[in-house]
């Protein structure tokens, strides 16, 4: 069984550029759920996707958006990026409506200088 | 929408000393609360869960016991080891088939514990 594998593990980036982050799902899942972990804090909730269409998602603007790929992958994009989009981000995946628990992945380390 | 509390932030025992966190929140709908553990540098594997029709769960040296009329719920761990040393983090969430509910968790602040041999 494969996990949750998300690229890439590290990136830095400046303020107002754009970044893409990417999450293969476990095999067997179908839901990917990303969310946002600053330093010290529990992750927060971005955005879930399930059928390659956005369902649910947290408090976070419109410039934090994602896909999902036939293949259940997933991408979370964010737009001018702020000094506060500093954080870990995590994506987790699961069965959808399986009453099964999410698996995360190790996360991508996001500085924005 | 969920919101989760999680005390103690901090936490220091003792090799063999029991270890409890607790838990609130404040949706009366949310019905899984799964437990996560997260060493440093790593990503949050989950421990142990529960769901809402269930007061108690254990598993081997880890339990969780749930109080749906008081809205919080709580994890144990007895006869700590010093890899039991990492921040622990509750979430809450609804199973619905409501779209934009999302079965999304939300997670309390975390506690760190450390285990001093």
């Amino acid at each position: 069984e494969t996990g949750v594998t998300q690229s890439p593990t590290h990136l830095i980036k400046t303020r107002g550029q754009q970044v893409t982050l990417r999450c293969s799902s476990q095999s067997g899942h179908n839901t990917v759920s990303w969310y946002q972990q600053a330093l010290g804090q529990g992750p927060q909730f971005i955005f879930q996707y399930y059928r390659e269409e956005e369902n649910g998602r947290g408090n976070f603007p419109p410039r934090f958006s994602g896909l999902q790929f036939p293949n259940y992958s997933s991408e979370l994009n964010v737009n001018a990026l702020e000094l506060d989009d500093s954080a870990l981000y995590l994506c987790a995946s699961s069965l959808w409506l399986s009453n099964q628990p999410q698996h995360f992945g190790d996360g991508t380390r996001l500085s924005i200088l | 929408g969920e919101n989760v509390e999680q005390h103690p932030s901090t936490l220091s025992v003792q090799e063999g000393d029991s270890a409890v966190i607790k838990c609130t929140y404040s949706d009366s709908a949310s019905n899984y609360f799964p437990w996560y553990k997260q060493e440093l540098g790593k990503r949050p594997q989950l421990i142990i869960d529960i769901r809402s029709n269930v007061g108690e769960k254990k598993d081997q040296r880890i339990a969780v016991t749930l109080n749906k009329t008081a809205k919080h719920f709580s994890l144990h761990i007895t006869e700590t080891q010093p890899e039991d040393s990492a921040v622990y983090f509750c979430a809450a969430s609804k199973t619905t088939m409501i779209k934009a509910a999302g079965n999304k968790l939300t997670f309390g602040g975390g506690t760190r514990v450390l285990v001093k041999p």
